[in-house]
């Protein structure tokens, strides 16, 4: 099977900006779960969704959100980017929502 | 609420000595408890995981790690170490205790393997 895949892999935006950010889980696996890693505070959560459904939320404001497809895709989306928000995004696939988590190799975004 | 605690922001072992990366966690009801690897500038790679039966779990690439309830541990263990070991090691936890909970993630431990 394939993995997670996750595009753009890099992705360079200045402030103010808006991105998006997209997630594609492994076959089968119907919940996906976006995490923020920056260094020193580790991984941080953000969301994660099954079948469509926002199951649980991090501590992150409003700006960041997202959705999840039927076909079990994921986008997160980050409006008005502050230079905060610069990290490596990192997206995580799992068949149900206790299962072992499968990540993806991270978007990378850089605000400027 | 739930937690992790990795307790050494850095392990250094030399190559073939054992290796131990420390975990401990706090959760309400039963753990679900997890480890995972991150090479730089990859994705977390699944090691092994806890969420019930034997205390001791294995895992891939010869890692283990065993469970300690009374002392609230999760410590992972390789029997001898090779310097394709440094990476940086994650230790996570989900409560199993009822109602869905997200996993929270330790802070990571970077190991560095010494030739």
């Amino acid at each position: 099977k394939a993995g997670v895949t996750q595009t753009p892999r890099y992705l360079i935006k200045t402030r103010g900006q808006q991105v998006t950010l997209s997630c594609s889980p492994i076959s089968g696996h119907r919940s996906v779960s976006w995490y923020q890693q920056t260094p020193g505070q580790g991984l941080q959560f953000l969301f994660e969704y099954f079948s469509e459904t926002q199951r649980n939320k991090g501590n992150f404001p409003g700006r960041f959100s997202g959705r999840q497809f039927s076909n079990s895709r994921s986008e997160m989306n980050v409006s008005t980017l502050e230079l905060g928000d610069s990290a490596l995004y990192l997206c995580a696939s799992s068949p149900g929502l206790t299962d072992t988590q499968y990540f993806g190799p991270g978007t990378r975004l850089t605000v400027l | 609420a739930q937690s992790v605690a990795q307790p050494e922001d850095q392990v250094n072992v030399a190559e073939g000595n054992p290796l131990t990366v420390k975990c401990t966690y706090s959760v309400s009801g039963n753990p679900y408890l997890f480890w995972y690897v991150q090479y730089p500038n990859r994705g977390l790679q699944f090691l092994l995981k806890y969420i019930t039966g034997d205390n001791l779990v294995k895992g891939s690439y010869g890692f283990e790690a065993e469970f300690n309830k009374s002392q609230t541990s999760f410590h992972l263990k390789k029997p001898s170490a090779l310097v394709s070991d440094s990476a940086l090691y994650f230790c996570a936890v989900r409560d199993g205790g009822g109602g869905y909970q997200k996993v929270t993630f330790g802070i990571g431990t970077k190991l560095q393997v010494i030739p």
